[in-house]
C-alpha cells in the first residue's frame, strides 16, 4: 500500500489559512488522493479528493505538486469547528482506505 | 452526501458475551462495506472489506471467527463480536462504497463506543 507522510499536530489561528501537507512519494498512477477528517468520537468525514489536477470544494482546495509526490489541504479561513485529525490517504481505484496517523489541527481562537 | 448509520452508538456488555453492531447505508445500495477499529488516540485500523453476498476479507492479524461479518444486502452490514474481551473494548467504525463512482469515495458511520467489562 503507497504510504503517506504527515505531522503529527499543526496549529493555526482563527480565521487564518491552513495548509496541511501529504508527503506521498510512492504514489502510482491510478491512487486518487482522499482527504477526510476526524472530530473526536466521531466517524471520519470526507473533505475532498483528487487525481492529478487542483480540487476546489465547499470546504477546501487541494493543491497536488506536479510530480505527485505530495499534495496540500487548504483550509482558507481556519474555524473552530475545523478542530480535527486531518487523514491523507492513497487509494487505488476500488480498493481499501490504509489509515496513516494523520495531522491534529488545533485551531486558536 | 450519503448517510451511513450505526447501531448501537454505544454499547457496555460483560465480558464473554456476544455483541452485534449493525451498519446501514441510508440513501444508496453499498456494494462494499468495510469495518474499522480505532483505540484511543490512535488511528483507524482496517478490519475486514466485506462484498454484498460473498465472505468478508480479513486483514492480516483479524480473527474471523472471533469477529463475524454479514452482508445480506445492500444496506445493511453487521459485526459481531464474538466472546468479548475487555482488550476488544475500542471504537469500532463501518463504511460503505456505492462502487458508483471510480474515485472509490467512502461514507462513514458514527461509530460504535464497544466497552467490555
Amino acid at each position: 500500500d503507497a504510504k503517506t507522510t504527515q505531522p503529527n499536530s499543526m496549529e493555526s489561528n482563527e480565521e487564518e489559512p491552513v495548509h496541511l501537507p501529504c508527503n506521498h512519494s510512492t504514489i502510482s498512477g491510478t491512487d486518487y488522493i482522499h482527504w477526510y477528517r476526524q472530530l473526536p468520537s466521531q466517524g471520519p468525514e470526507y473533505v475532498i479528493h483528487g487525481l492529478t489536477s487542483n480540487v476546489n470544494n465547499r470546504m477546501a482546495s487541494l493543491a497536488i505538486a506536479e510530480d505527485r509526490k505530495s499534495s496540500t489541504l487548504i483550509l482558507h479561513r481556519a474555524t473552530l469547528r475545523d478542530a480535527a485529525v486531518y487523514y491523507c490517504i492513497l487509494n487505488p481505484a476500488g480498493n481499501q482506505f490504509y489509515f496513516g496517523t494523520g495531522t491534529s489541527l488545533t485551531v486558536i481562537p | 452526501g450519503a448517510v451511513v448509520s450505526q447501531h448501537p452508538s454505544r454499547v457496555i456488555c460483560k465480558s464473554g458475551t456476544s455483541v452485534k453492531i449493525e451498519c446501514r447505508s441510508l440513501d444508496f445500495q453499498a456494494t462494499t462495506m468495510f469495518w474499522y477499529r480505532q483505540f484511543p488516540k490512535q488511528s483507524l485500523m482496517l478490519m475486514a472489506t466485506s462484498n454484498e453476498g460473498s465472505k468478508a476479507t480479513y486483514e492480516q492479524g483479524v480473527e474471523k471467527d472471533k469477529f463475524l461479518i454479514n452482508h445480506a444486502s445492500l444496506t445493511l452490514s453487521t459485526l459481531t463480536v464474538t466472546s468479548a474481551h475487555p482488550e476488544d473494548s475500542s471504537f469500532y467504525i463501518c463504511s460503505a462504497r456505492s462502487g458508483a463512482n471510480s474515485y472509490n469515495e467512502q461514507f462513514f458511520g458514527p461509530g460504535t463506543r464497544l466497552t467490555v467489562l
